[in-house]
C-alpha cells in the first residue's frame, strides 16, 4: 500500500508570513493524484488544492501553491500571506488512479498562525 | 457543497453494544468510504464501497462491517463496540470521472465507555 508521510506534526507562522508544509509519499505508480486538505476546528474537511501526477506544472489556488517533485515523491504546500483563518490541521493525501480509487492520508500537520 | 449527511453526529454508548452509523449522499457518486480519525494517526480507511452491494476492507476493518443496499446509503456497524473504537468517523464520497477529490461528511463522534 502507498504511504504518505508528514514529518512536521506542528508548525507555526506569523500572520502575513509564508509557511511551507512538507509531504512525501511512497508509490510505484506513475499516474496518481495528490491533495491537501484543511481541517479547521469545525472538523469539516476542506479541499485546499489538488495536483495530477501527469502535470508538470505546480498547482496554485490563490495564496496556496504546491511544489510537486515527482522524482523525489515530494508534495509540499506553501501558504503565502498567512491569515488567522489558515490555522487548522492540514492533511496530505494520495489517490490511486487505477481500480479501487483508494485514498491514503498523512498524519497531519497542525498549523498555528500567530497574530 | 457535496450533499453528504452523517447520522448520528454524536453518540455515547457502552462497551459491548451494537452501533450503526449512517452516511447518506445525494450526489449519486459511485464510491463511498468510511474513515476513522484519531490523534497521531490521521485518517485511516475502515471500509469502502465501489457500488451497490460491492464493498471491500480497508486497513483498520477489524470489528467493523458495512452495507450498501442503495447508491445513496452506506452503513457502518460496530457489532460490539469497544473503547478502542472511540473516535471520529468520517464518511466520504468520490466520482471517478469527476474532479478526483474526496468529499467529506461532517463527521460522527463516537464515545464508547
Amino acid at each position: 500500500a502507498q504511504t504518505v508521510t508528514q514529518s512536521q506534526p506542528e508548525m507555526s507562522v506569523q500572520e502575513a508570513e509564508t509557511v511551507t508544509l512538507s509531504c512525501t509519499y511512497d508509490t510505484s505508480e506513475s499516474d496518481y493524484y495528490l491533495f491537501w486538505y484543511k481541517q479547521p476546528p469545525s472538523r469539516q474537511m476542506i479541499l485546499v488544492i489538488r495536483q495530477e501526477a501527469y502535470k508538470q506544472q505546480n498547482a496554485t489556488e490563490n495564496r496556496f501553491s504546491v511544489n510537486f517533485q515527482k522524482a523525489a515523491k515530494s508534495f509540499s504546500l506553501k501558504i503565502s500571506d498567512s491569515q488567522l483563518g489558515d490555522a487548522a490541521m492540514y492533511f496530505c493525501a494520495y489517490r490511486t488512479a487505477n481500480t479501487g480509487n483508494q485514498f491514503y492520508f498523512g498524519t497531519g500537520t497542525s498549523l498555528t498562525v500567530i497574530p | 457543497d457535496a450533499g453528504i449527511t452523517q447520522s448520528p453526529r454524536h453518540k455515547v454508548t457502552e462497551t459491548g453494544t451494537p452501533v450503526t452509523l449512517r452516511c447518506h449522499q445525494t450526489e449519486n457518486h459511485r464510491y463511498m468510504y468510511w474513515y476513522r480519525q484519531d490523534p497521531g494517526h490521521g485518517l485511516r480507511l475502515i471500509h469502502y464501497s465501489y457500488g451497490v452491494k460491492d464493498t471491500d476492507k480497508g486497513e483498520v476493518s477489524d470489528g467493523y462491517s458495512v452495507s450498501r443496499s442503495k447508491t445513496e446509503d452506506f452503513l457502518l456497524t460496530l457489532e460490539s463496540a469497544t473503547s478502542s473504537q472511540t473516535s471520529v468517523y468520517f464518511c466520504a464520497i468520490t466520482d471517478r470521472w469527476n474532479t478526483g477529490e474526496l468529499f467529506f461528511g461532517e463527521g460522527s463522534r463516537l464515545t464508547v465507555l
